[in-house]
């Protein structure tokens, strides 16, 4: 079967860093995505991975590492609006996304 | 912009009833998805379309079906609700097929009693 595992939830504090994890077996792998969920919105977009490594975007980064089946998604300089889900995405081999529950982020002053 | 847009944006629903949720994106998007999401689980896949004129089936298409007469419109049927079909529904759409980024429309909040 796939699946995506997350943790279902996490503190961290304003202005620190903290680091959401991800791993994955789905049937073939071409992508990983990461979206932010504020509650009671929709999901938007923050970052693709397809090959190894690091991808950084301002305050967010995400890591691949494809042999490990694993992602994560650093933020930096916590900030109160950063309190979301964050949601771990992979496209398997029919090119479908298949979807993780999310981690829930709770920033804490 | 718009982007795309739900209809309704609630609703509660008699089991037995029927209802169909709208959906309307202005983006020129190729592909377009619903998607339901219950408290503890991932987004469910229910029935996408890759391109206008044709539909295929998600994770979790029973209960549901839905249409593709066009570009911008992908409306999503319940013909005969059940209470198992409470649940928050988004629709999404993205430039090509295959799990391109996807935009999701801001939802809707469906109760079935």
């Amino acid at each position: 079967g796939q699946n995506i595992d997350q943790p279902t939830e996490m503190t961290a504090t304003e202005g620190a860093i903290v680091q959401i994890n991800c791993t994955y077996q789905t049937s073939g792998f071409n992508g990983l995505f990461w979206y932010q969920q504020h509650a009671g919105e929709a999901p938007t977009f923050l970052s693709y991975n397809v090959l190894d490594g690091l991808e950084e975007k301002g305050r967010f980064s995400s890591f691949l590492s494809r042999s490990k089946g694993y992602s994560y998604l650093l933020l930096k300089e916590l900030q109160m609006k950063d309190s979301a889900s964050y949601l771990c995405a992979v496209r398997d081999s029919n090119y479908q996304l298949i979807w993780g529950a999310g981690t829930k982020l709770i920033i804490k002053p | 912009t718009a982007g795309i847009t739900q209809a309704p944006t609630s609703q509660i629903l008699a089991a037995g009833r029927s209802m169909t949720l709208r959906c309307t994106q202005d983006m020129r998007h190729n592909a377009m998805y619903w998607y339901r999401q219950d408290l503890g689980l991932g987004l469910r896949l229910i029935h996408y379309s890759n391109t206008a004129g044709t539909t295929g089936k998600g994770e979790v298409p029973d209960g549901y079906s839905v249409s593709r007469a066009n570009t911008d419109d992908f409306p999503l049927t319940l013909a005969s609700a059940v209470p198992s079909q409470t649940s928050v529904y988004f629709c999404a759409s993205s430039e090509g097929q295959g799990g391109d980024t996807q935009y999701f429309g801001p939802g809707t909040r469906l109760t079935v009693l």
